[in-house]
C-alpha cells in the first residue's frame, strides 16, 4: 500500500543526546514536510523540502536539522541544541508545493526526553 | 500574515448530536485553499476535504458537511448525528501560494469527544 512511515513510533532520548526519527514514502511525492505538534498548539512547521537534495527552514527550524538524498526519504534529526523536544512529530508529503493539493500524513513519533 | 483559527479546543457532545466546528482564516491572497483534517488516537492526520477560494459552494459527504462563507472568512465542519468513531481532534488548515510555493498552516484543532 502506498503511504508515509515513520519510525520509531516511540523515541526516549536522554538530554544532550542526537536523535533520527526516520520518515519514508512510497506515493512519488516531490515535497516532504516535517512538523512539531505540541498541546493547543496545533502543527508547526520545521523543516520542508520541495524536491531532493534541497530543503528549506520552517517556522521553528532551531535545534533541528534534515536532509533529502533521496525522493523518498526525509530524515529529521533532533540535536542537543533543541532546548524542548518533548512532542509529537509528524511526517507528511503531496505531490508537488507547486501544485495545491492535500498533504499526506504518517502516524508520527513521540519523541520524550528522559 | 495568515492564520487559521479554530477557537473551540474541545467540543463533548452526546451521540447522535448535531455538532458544528468553527473555523476562522485570515490571508491576503485571493488564491487559496482550505482544508480540514481528522487526528484519530493513532495520531495518523486523515484527509476530509479541501476547497478552493473561489468556490464557495456548500458540501455534503455523508454526515459531514463543510460550510465556505468567504464574506466572513469562515470554513465550518458540521457533522450529523454524531457517533462514538468521531472522536478526534480536527484541524482546519489554509494553503496559500507564494512565488509559487504552497504551504500549510494550521489551526490548533478543536478535540470532539461524542460520548455514547
Amino acid at each position: 500500500d502506498g503511504g508515509i512511515t515513520q519510525s520509531p513510533k516511540y523515541l526516549f532520548r536522554k538530554e544532550g543526546q542526537n536523535v533520527t526519527l526516520s520518515c519514508e514514502q512510497n506515493l512519488n511525492h516531490d515535497a516532504m514536510y516535517w512538523y512539531r505538534q505540541d498541546p493547543g498548539q496545533g502543527l508547526r512547521l520545521i523543516y520542508y523540502s520541495q524536491i531532493v537534495n534541497d530543503f528549506q527552514k520552517g517556522d521553528i527550524a532551531e535545534g533541528y536539522s534534515v536532509s533529502r538524498e533521496k525522493k523518498e526519504s526525509f530524515p529529521l534529526t533532533v540535536t542537543s541544541a533543541q532546548k524542548n523536544p518533548t512532542a509529537f512529530y509528524l511526517c507528511a508529503s503531496s505531490i508537488s508545493q507547486a501544485v495545491n493539493t492535500e498533504a499526506f500524513f504518517g502516524q508520527g513519533t513521540r519523541l520524550t526526553v528522559v | 500574515a495568515q492564520k487559521v483559527t479554530q477557537a473551540q479546543t474541545e467540543i463533548s457532545v452526546v451521540e447522535k448530536e448535531d455538532v458544528t466546528l468553527d473555523c476562522v482564516y485570515e490571508t491576503r491572497d485571493t488564491t487559496y485553499y482550505l482544508f480540514w483534517y481528522k487526528q484519530p488516537p493513532s495520531g495518523e492526520l486523515v484527509f476530509l476535504i479541501r476547497r478552493n477560494s473561489f468556490d464557495e459552494q456548500n458540501e455534503i459527504s455523508g454526515r459531514y458537511s463543510w460550510n465556505f462563507q468567504k464574506s466572513t472568512s469562515s470554513f465550518n465542519f458540521t457533522i450529523t448525528a454524531s457517533q462514538v468513531v468521531d472522536s478526534a481532534v480536527y484541524f482546519c488548515a489554509l494553503s496559500e501560494g507564494t512565488s509559487g510555493t504552497y504551504k500549510y498552516i494550521f489551526g490548533t484543532g478543536t478535540r470532539l469527544k461524542v460520548l455514547a
